[in-house]
């Protein structure tokens, strides 16, 4: 079982629409939880994160952690052409100096359709 | 603030062939990351470096990958021998504090080509 699973799409919304992008992982150890957002031919730019469990907000994007269920979401509302890009979710364990490890889920390729 | 820089952007080489990527971190930080994306998997850490000395080469395949980071500045990644299956993006990355991984910087990476 892979450690981190998410959906790779690909997925095509109109413009405005409300985005829901998700992870499910199976490392219990994992208590920082990344999203990272990678335009074509960049590397990944780090969107938001969080600390364990609960809701973090920024403008436009709202990421959601439930550790009891192992799963991670990204939202975005009102979106924008130019949020067309790759969405990854990264975690990392909490324990000593090894939280500098990220795991990633494959990506999830978005695009927003004007 | 100069960003994470790797260079080459794209590299397509021979099986059998060496190859040797390089990456300059942001200017100050002691902590620099080298991670790799092949196709259709995830991206996956590969080594960990403070200043000059590997904290962690866990993520390295096998003995082919040879990293330094001579006087804790830039780093290099070698590949020799390379195989087809090292085909993939190489991604380097710098931060200031090494217990807390939000603090990344990614460079947009070296893709690798082994034909």
């Amino acid at each position: 079982q892979k450690e981190v699973e998410q959906d790779p799409g690909p997925l095509s919304v109109p413009e405005g629409a409300i985005v829901s992008l998700n992870c499910t992982y199976s490392n219990s150890a994992f208590q920082y939880f990344m999203w990272y957002r990678q335009y074509s031919r960049k590397g990944p730019e780090l969107l938001m994160y969080t600390y364990s469990s609960g809701n973090k907000e920024d403008g436009r994007f709202t990421a959601q952690v439930d550790k009891s269920s192992k799963y991670i979401s990204l939202f975005i509302r009102d979106s924008q052409p130019s949020d067309s890009a790759t969405y990854l979710c990264a975690m990392t364990g909490g324990s000593g100096g090894s939280n500098y490890k990220l795991t990633f889920g494959k990506g999830t390729l978005l695009t927003v359709n004007p | 603030e100069a960003g994470v820089t790797q260079f080459p952007s794209h590299s397509v080489i021979e099986k059998g062939q060496t190859v040797t990527l390089r990456c300059d971190p942001i200017s100050g930080h002691d902590n620099l990351y080298w991670y790799r994306r092949v196709m259709g998997k995830e991206i996956k850490f590969l080594l960990h470096f403070v200043k000059e000395s590997k904290q962690d080469e866990s993520g390295m395949p096998n003995n082919r990958f040879l990293a330094e980071r001579t006087g804790g500045t830039y780093s290099t990644l070698k590949v020799q021998p390379a195989e087809l299956e090292d085909s993939g993006v190489y991604f380097c990355a710098s931060s200031q504090a090494s217990g807390w991984a939000r603090g990344y910087t990614f460079g947009s990476g070296t893709r690798l080509t082994v034909v």
